[in-house]
């Protein structure tokens, strides 16, 4: 199985200010149909996961625009340009390249 | 507006079996493969399985954890997604979630399973 590791595994970020999270594959996530499946979710407190980011830097439906995503290969980022309270939560990254899907251990942001 | 609602679960004692059902709405159900994840309390996101699409021939993959005692079906006539869950141990205790195809664009609110005795 593939393994995604992120870091860090906390972060306390003050409203405003930006943050960044990173997330490594133990394969390269680059798929021959020229797609690299790499996925951002965030779990807000007591809520289901919500796609946030698919295939690096896509920004899913209703996503704003302070969520980026960026990398290649293995390494990859996610970046919040401006922290708002309600980016409070666990972020995730997960690999849909090769089965099983795998997600990294998660990424616990607090608000300062 | 695409909406996915999780139900089912419940207590039950380890070795019995449980059944969840995910009903969807606000889109053509039959053109999407469906995924089930699961999180165990105060963990990660675990993948579970999913089934394709009759059109990619309907066909289930598991997780190592759960293959041979898991098994997802579809309805794609009643716009419902199916996780049976025979030999339960207490280590399959989470809260379950549906989502639409692999990538989870789509979450439901998810039903949580107690395995205990």
């Amino acid at each position: 199985d593939i393994v995604m590791t992120q870091t860090p595994l906390s972060l306390s970020v003050t409203p405003g200010q930006p943050a960044s999270i990173s997330c490594k594959s133990s394969q390269s996530l680059l798929h021959s149909d020229g797609k690299t499946y790499l996925y951002w979710y965030l779990q807000k407190p007591g809520q289901s996961p919500q796609l946030l980011i698919y295939e690096v830097s896509s920004r899913f439906s209703g996503v704003p625009d302070r969520f980026s995503g960026s990398g290649s290969g293995t390494d990859f980022t996610l970046k919040i340009s401006r922290v708002e309270a309600e980016d409070v939560g666990v972020y995730y990254c997960m690999q849909g390249i090769h089965l099983p899907p795998t997600f990294g251990q998660g990424t616990k942001v607090e608000i300062k | 507006e695409v909406q996915l609602v999780e139900s089912g679960g419940g207590l039950v004692q380890p070795g019995r079996s449980l059944r969840l059902s995910c009903t969807a709405s606000g889109f053509t159900f039959g053109d999407y493969a469906m995924s089930w994840f699961r999180q165990a309390p105060g963990k990660g996101l675990e993948w579970v399985g999913f089934i394709r699409s009759k059109a990619y021939g309907g066909t289930t993959e598991y997780a190592a954890s759960v293959k041979g005692r898991f098994t997802i079906s579809r309805d794609d006539s009643k716009s419902i997604a199916y996780l049976q869950m025979n030999s339960l141990k207490t280590e399959d205790t989470a809260v379950y979630y549906c989502t639409r195809d692999l990538n989870a664009g789509y979450w439901g609110q998810g039903t949580l399973v107690t395995v205990s005795s």
